[in-house]
């Protein structure tokens, strides 16, 4: 397997603009997850999926910010309006049951 | 709010020392204990995950172990090598829903 894959790896917007980031998850897996990671908060959770049911999105820093897991090898995180405090790396996860996640190679989202 | 402590926030050590580190987590509605390797400008990576009060788990020249009537895990690298160098990550999670609360890991440099 080729591992989590995320796409894009680095992305350059501007304020205002909406952004996309996508993540295909390990095949079998049943739980995935979006992180963010910031200097000044290290690594947090936003939202996990199970089964592709969104479980926990108290993570989810406002309303200017969505994900969605259509299917099982397929998930997305949305910010719009991305604003300048939204840059950052953004790591997706996935693992079997509760055992470990595996992460992808994160997204480098600066917005200017 | 879980609370995840780790100490010391970063070390350096000679090539050949030993070395450990310690991870702190709220012991009660305890489910399991991760810990994961963040090399610089990659992802983490999974080292071990840990259940059950006394488990010890190694994979090469690392191990760990856990405590969780006290809540703490401490894992220990034998004769540190450069390649060590790196961000170890200590997370808890408190259900089978595998939502990982991570600390703000030890930052370990080995000088050749």
């Amino acid at each position: 397997d080729a591992g989590v894959i995320q796409s894009p790896r680095h992305e350059v917007t501007e304020m205002g603009q909406e952004v996309t980031l996508r993540c295909k998850p390990i095949s079998g897996h049943d739980y995935l997850f979006w992180y963010r990671q910031t200097m000044m908060r290290g690594l947090e959770l936003l939202i996990y999926f199970n089964n592709n049911v969104p479980i926990d999105d108290s993570g989810m820093p406002e309303d200017r910010f969505s994900a969605k897991m259509p299917n099982a090898s397929f998930s997305t995180l949305k910010i719009q309006p991305s604003e300048p405090r939204d840059s950052a790396v953004y790591f997706c996860a996935s693992s079997l049951r509760q055992w470990e996640q595996y992460f992808g190679p994160g997204t480098r989202l600066t917005v200017t | 709010i879980l609370n995840v402590e780790q100490s010391p926030q970063s070390l350096h050590v000679q090539e050949g020392d030993s070395t450990n580190f310690t991870c702190s987590f709220p012991s009660s509605n305890f489910y399991a204990l991760h810990w994961y390797r963040w090399e610089t400008a990659k992802s983490p990576e999974a080292l071990f995950v840990m259940t059950l009060n006394g488990d010890e788990k190694k994979k090469g020249r690392i191990s760990a172990t856990l405590n969780t009537k006290e809540g703490y895990s401490y894992l220990y690298i034998k004769g540190s090598q450069p390649e060590d160098s790196a961000t170890y990550l200590c997370a808890f999670s408190i259900n089978a829903g595998n939502m990982l609360t991570f600390g703000g890991g030890t930052r370990l440099m080995v000088k050749p």
